[in-house]
């Protein structure tokens, strides 16, 4: 069956521009976590759905990212206001739930120009 | 003080070697203890995922985990050229969500 899939795979964007990265889970897949990684570095934790509810954000760096899933399924991971620290790969992660094995995505690679 | 340490590398081995992988930790709540293989530009594939203390081997695969020294280890036999990718720990089991904690990755090359 077909994975998670991540759209775009590559953004360039210019500082202060809003981004939009999708996500698509596989199909069934209860939680959906999305993670950053930063070059050479571990991807870290954002935000985490079990279903169309965000029960923790505690790792979005600021106000300026958004997360939603509004039917459980898709979602969009949105960063208003680009910054350059924010270039990164986004990943995206889903699980039947609990502490099911998460499988991952292949990312968006976001440039901040 | 990160949670999770990992030693970057990078690892350069011959073919063949056995290669010898490990991350120390700090959380005693974590309970689920992950390996994950990233090739360069994909998402991490997981390798192996072990509960709590002990070994579990897979194929040329073998994942220990030392709770009382909060030291767990990979141990690839017989490594090959298509092994040459980063590796990365994670745990789980601190928190009620699932959430996956990352040591910083270990890049490895296996030459031929």
């Amino acid at each position: 069956g077909a994975g998670v899939s991540q759209s775009p795979r590559y953004k360039v964007a210019k500082r202060g521009q809003d981004v939009a990265l999708r996500c698509d889970p596989i199909s069934g897949h209860v939680s959906l976590f999305w993670y950053q990684q930063a070059l050479g570095q571990g991807p870290e934790f954002l935000t985490y759905f079990q279903n169309e509810a965000q029960l923790d954000k505690s790792g979005l760096p600021s106000d300026r990212f958004f997360a939603e899933r509004p039917e459980g399924s898709v979602s969009t991971l949105k960063i208003q206001r680009t910054q350059q620290e924010d270039s990164a790969v986004y990943l995206c992660a889903s699980s039947l739930g609990g502490e099911g094995t998460q499988y991952f995505g292949p990312g968006t690679r976001l440039l901040v120009l | 003080q990160k949670e999770v340490e990992q030693d970057p590398g990078p690892l350069s081995v011959p073919e063949g070697a056995i290669v010898s992988l490990n991350c120390t930790y700090s959380n005693s709540a974590f309970q689920y203890f992950m390996w994950y293989r990233q090739y360069s530009r994909k998402g991490p594939e997981l390798l192996m995922y072990t509960y709590s203390s002990g070994n579990k081997e897979d194929g040329r695969f073998t994942a220990q985990v030392d709770k009382s020294s909060k030291y767990i280890s990979l141990f690839i036999r017989d490594s090959q050229p298509s092994d040459s990718a980063t590796y990365l720990c994670a745990m789980s089991g601190a928190s009620n969500t699932g959430k996956l904690i990352f040591g910083q990755g270990t890049t490895l090359q296996v030459k031929p």
